[in-house]
């Protein structure tokens, strides 16, 4: 069973810096590209990061380029997010995704999503 | 980039069917996808390539295309069925993807 679970939201300071992570099992981690989807409270889904499956392509949406980095460690099944340059508008819940087609470069769409994880930027 | 638009809200009574569309230009070049949504849950894709159903999705769940506009149809609505739904398709551009606004589909 695909199961990923996000972890290392909190409450930051405006303009701090967080790394967010997923922990990914029940498929071959190292063949899927994967995806990072915010959520503000009470409003919709916005995508923001992608990562090929090798870690050889990224994309961004143009609201977080330049301030957030996405990576991933195959050898441990792991995604990371990391947030730099917090903005009160980047309060969100953040989902990972596992890119539904293998080999892709680019986002398409996504067949699994975790749970989510709060990050609260606020003074 | 791309936009979608939904409708806020759709209401159906027990039994009946809802029709949520989902328009935008890229939806002439790209497939669309559906997600439900549950208060405090993840999103659960039910619609893929504009009208396949992935494994475990009830077959009253269905997806339908017609020029930029798509279409989810929920026949036989049921009670669980109450939640948010978000139509979604890659970006024209290739490199990104998009979400509607989501519809908030109420069971009378």
């Amino acid at each position: 069973e695909v199961h990923l679970e996000e972890s290392g939201g909190r409450l930051v300071q405006p303009g701090g810096s967080l790394r967010l992570s997923c922990a990914a099992s029940g498929f071959t981690f190292g063949d899927y590209s994967m995806n990072w989807v915010r959520q503000t409270p009470g409003k919709g889904l916005e995508w923001i990061s992608y990562i090929s499956s090798s870690g050889s392509y990224t994309h961004y949406a143009d609201s977080v380029k330049g301030r957030f980095t996405i990576s991933r460690d195959n050898a441990r099944d792991s995604l990371s997010l990391q947030m730099n340059s917090l903005r009160a508008e980047d309060t969100a819940v953040y989902f990972c995704a596992r890119e539904s087609t293998v080999g892709t470069t680019a986002p398409i769409f996504s067949d699994y999503w975790g749970q989510g994880n709060l990050v609260t930027v606020s003074s | 980039s791309s936009e979608l638009t939904q409708p806020p809200s759709v209401s159906v009574s027990p039994g009946q069917t809802a029709r949520i569309t989902c328009s935008g230009d890229v939806l002439g070049k790209k497939y669309a996808y559906w997600y439900q949504q549950k208060p405090g849950q993840a999103p659960i894709l039910i619609i893929k390539k504009d009208s396949e159903r992935p494994s475990g999705i009830p077959e009253r769940f269905s997806g339908s295309s017609s020029g930029t506009t798509v279409t989810l149809t929920i026949s036989g609505v049921q009670a669980e069925d109450e939640a948010d739904y978000y139509c979604q398709s890659p970006d024209i551009s290739g490199s990104s993807y998009v979400f509607g606004s989501g519809t908030k589909v109420t069971v009378l």
